[in-house]
């Protein structure tokens, strides 16, 4: 069973642009979070999408988004980047029908703004 | 609002030795706590997850614990292996609709030295 899939894995922007990262859950997942990792901030929490719908938003501003696709595939969106937005950005999913809750998490998508 | 401590940052212990990661929470209204590793530029991977109602969990050669009353989780690793050099993440899900919106600590670095 494949496992949570995100593109692209490294990337280089300058500031002011903006950059769509994919994830791919599960198979048969339908949550999938995304989460943003820095040294300095650790991991924090982005958003979540359930069934095509945000059923969760961490304190980020307005520029970063995303959305859900009817197979579940997700996307999110960062618009004017700033270059404190360099970071890891780790997608996972779960299984809501899954009593545990678990939580599996991609590769990460590594973004570096100049 | 929920904070999440590991203690210590980082630990280098030699191959072989038992050893003991502590997780700090400070709401004890949680559903489950989980446990991660994460190696240098990569994703999550999970190791063991403990619903609220459980006190520990085993996997090989770790085994969580959970005391809910008390705020903390530790993780005990045994006889530890170079290839267990890692940085491990303890997690936390609150109750309520909260979907995946974890909170996480900063991480205990381990280096294992053969």
């Amino acid at each position: 069973k494949a496992g949570v899939t995100q593109t692209p894995r490294y990337l280089i922007k300058t500031r002011g642009q903006q950059v769509t990262l994919s994830c791919s859950p599960i198979s048969g997942h339908r949550s999938v979070s995304w989460y943003q990792q820095t040294p300095g901030q650790g991991l924090q929490f982005l958003f979540e999408y359930f069934s095509e719908t945000q059923r969760n938003k961490g304190n980020f501003p307005g520029r970063f988004s995303g959305r859900q696709f009817s197979n579940s595939r997700s996307e999110m969106n960062v618009s004017t980047l700033e270059l404190g937005d360099s970071a890891l950005y780790l997608c996972a999913s779960s299984s809501d029908r899954a009593v545990t809750g678990e939580l599996f998490f991609g590769e990460g998508s590594r973004l570096t703004v100049l | 609002k929920q904070e999440v401590t590991q203690i210590p940052a980082a630990l280098s212990v030699p191959e072989g030795e038992n050893l003991v990661l502590n997780c700090s929470f400070t709401d004890s209204a949680i559903y489950n706590l989980q446990w991660f590793r994460q190696d240098p530029g990569k994703g999550l991977t999970s190791l063991l997850l403990i619903q609220s109602s459980q006190r520990e969990q085993t996997s090989g050669r770790l085994n969580a614990s959970l005391d809910k009353s008390s705020g903390r989780s530790t993780l005990y690793i045994a006889a530890s292996q170079p290839g267990d050099s890692a940085t491990y993440l303890c997690a936390v899900r609150p109750y309520g609709n909260a979907g995946n919106m974890l909170t996480f600590g900063g991480g205990t670095r381990l280096m294992v030295k053969p």
